[in-house]
């Protein structure tokens, strides 16, 4: 299985200030179509998840240009460029190249 | 509107069974994939299983395979995950996810809001 291993577990932030969270993979997520196949997810207090990036850069829908990912084969960031209040939560990566899927350990952001 | 309305959690002894439901609408269930997705209390998040768009295709996290089933009904619109011979570690909220279109790829776009499983005697 392909591990997920994501830095820091835990990120304090500053509103208004810039944070950006690690992940690596234990294997390459490119596929021969040259996209990455690595997803971010943000868990807010109490909520489910819900999808933010998708192939290591696209936006979801109503996801904020101020949130990017990026980065290729086994080395992927997410960064968020101006942190604001309603972005406190739990940030995840998951590859979807193979089954099974797999998520990293999560990083926690807190203002 | 998009919606999944998952259902049938609840407390059950090691060794039972029970059986998820998601109800969905406002998309075109019969050409999405999905996924059943698990976070056992403040733990992360892990993948279950996954079923293609018609039900031929099926892929399960090696610790439930033999033992939990995904299946779907689209002329319901429903997913289903059946879950036997089940463990104190199954113990988790469990989400329902659309997940790929068959050509597109397009991450575990939209999540239920979780059905909770006990499991202990």
């Amino acid at each position: 299985d392909i591990v997920m291993t994501q830095s820091p577990l835990f990120l304090p932030v500053t509103p208004g200030e810039p944070a950006s969270i690690s992940c690596r993979s234990s294997q390459s997520l490119l596929h021969s179509n040259g996209y990455n196949y690595v997803d971010w997810y943000l868990q807010k207090p109490g909520q489910s998840p819900q999808l933010l990036i998708y192939l290591g850069s696209r936006r979801a829908s109503g996801v904020p240009d101020r949130v990017s990912g990026s980065g290729s084969g086994t080395d992927f960031t997410l960064k968020i460029n101006r942190v604001e209040a309603e972005d406190v939560g739990v940030y995840f990566c998951m590859q979807g190249l193979q089954s099974p899927r797999t998520f990293g350990e999560g990083t926690k952001v807190d203002i | 509107e998009v919606q999944l309305v998952e259902s049938g959690g609840g407390l059950v002894q090691p060794g039972g069974s029970l059986r998820l439901s998601c109800a969905t609408s406002g998309f075109t269930f019969t050409t999405s994939w999905m996924s059943w997705v698990r976070q056992a209390p403040g733990k992360g998040l892990e993948w279950v299983a996954n079923i293609d768009q018609d039900g031929s295709g099926k892929n399960y996290v090696d610790s439930v395979k033999g033992r939990f089933t995904i299946s779907r009904d689209n002329a319901e619109t429903s997913l289903y995950l059946q879950m036997n011979s089940l463990r104190v570690e199954d113990t988790a909220v469990y989400y329902c996810v659309r997940d790929r279109l068959p050509s597109v790829y397009r991450g575990l776009d939209v999540w239920g809001q979780g059905t909770t499983v006990i499991v202990s005697s």
